[in-house]
């Protein structure tokens, strides 16, 4: 079965800092990968996935992730973080079970704070 | 409108009462979806929907009932409730069934069991 792995309950960051947080995957395939952000009372908002090809993927808000196979990671990176970015973010793994539809798993999320 | 629209927002039921949330999608989707968000655990999905069948049911008991009468919309049915049971519920949709699926989220139904 698969799983999604977020090792950082919480992260606090300085405002105009760099960001990473950090996400591990466990899947028998290739793994589609998601990262979503959750701000307070408000649903799951996309911030980018990886489907396959270049393992650098850009994402809105000014967010990239890398797909590293080796380290079954998928880290969410932004250079310069601003205070609306402080939110729970969730990494989450496409599964599939060759039925119908399937969900995401996803991990437990992480907690963002950001420092003035 | 939004993509994925969630009713109510918030509810707060008796363990005796029977309620229903509802989820519509504007996107011309064909997938639907109802997860869980508890405090502390990961996103539970409960529920999914392709072309109106249900594909999945994550061992969900039997006080919550799904339905699905046509691609845009999606219910679920809430009867005889327990404490735990109060959490987040999340409707999502998508395009495309199966792994590669990107989900879109509502705002959720914040219920109360007391």
């Amino acid at each position: 079965a698969q799983s999604v792995t977020q090792p950082d309950i919480h992260i606090t960051v300085s405002e105009g800092a760099s960001l990473e947080l950090r996400c591990n995957y466990s899947y028998g395939a290739t793994p589609y990968l998601f990262w979503y952000v959750q701000s307070p009372g408000q649903g799951l908002q996309l911030l980018l996935k990886y489907f396959s090809g270049d393992t650098l993927v850009q994402g809105i808000k000014g967010f990239e992730a890398e797909f590293k196979r080796s380290q079954s990671s998928f880290n969410l990176r932004k250079p310069s973080v601003h205070w609306s970015d402080a939110a729970e973010y969730f990494c989450a793994v496409g599964s599939y079970s060759g039925g119908g539809a399937d969900g995401l798993t996803f991990g437990k999320g992480t907690h963002l704070i950001i420092q003035p | 409108e939004t993509g994925v629209t969630q009713t109510p927002r918030h509810l707060v039921m008796g363990m005796t009462n029977k309620k229903s949330l509802k989820c519509e999608q504007h996107l011309g989707h064909n997938a639907m979806y109802w997860y869980k968000q508890s405090a502390k655990k990961p996103l539970e999905l409960m529920f999914v929907y392709n072309f109106k069948e249900q594909t999945e049911n994550n061992s969900v008991p039997s006080r919550f009932s799904p339905e699905c009468p046509n691609s845009s919309h999606l219910f679920l049915h809430l009867h005889t409730l327990q404490p735990e049971d109060s959490a987040l519920y999340l409707c999502a949709s998508s395009q495309l069934a199966g792994h590669m699926a990107e989900a879109f989220f509502g705002q959720g139904t914040r219920l109360t069991v007391v």
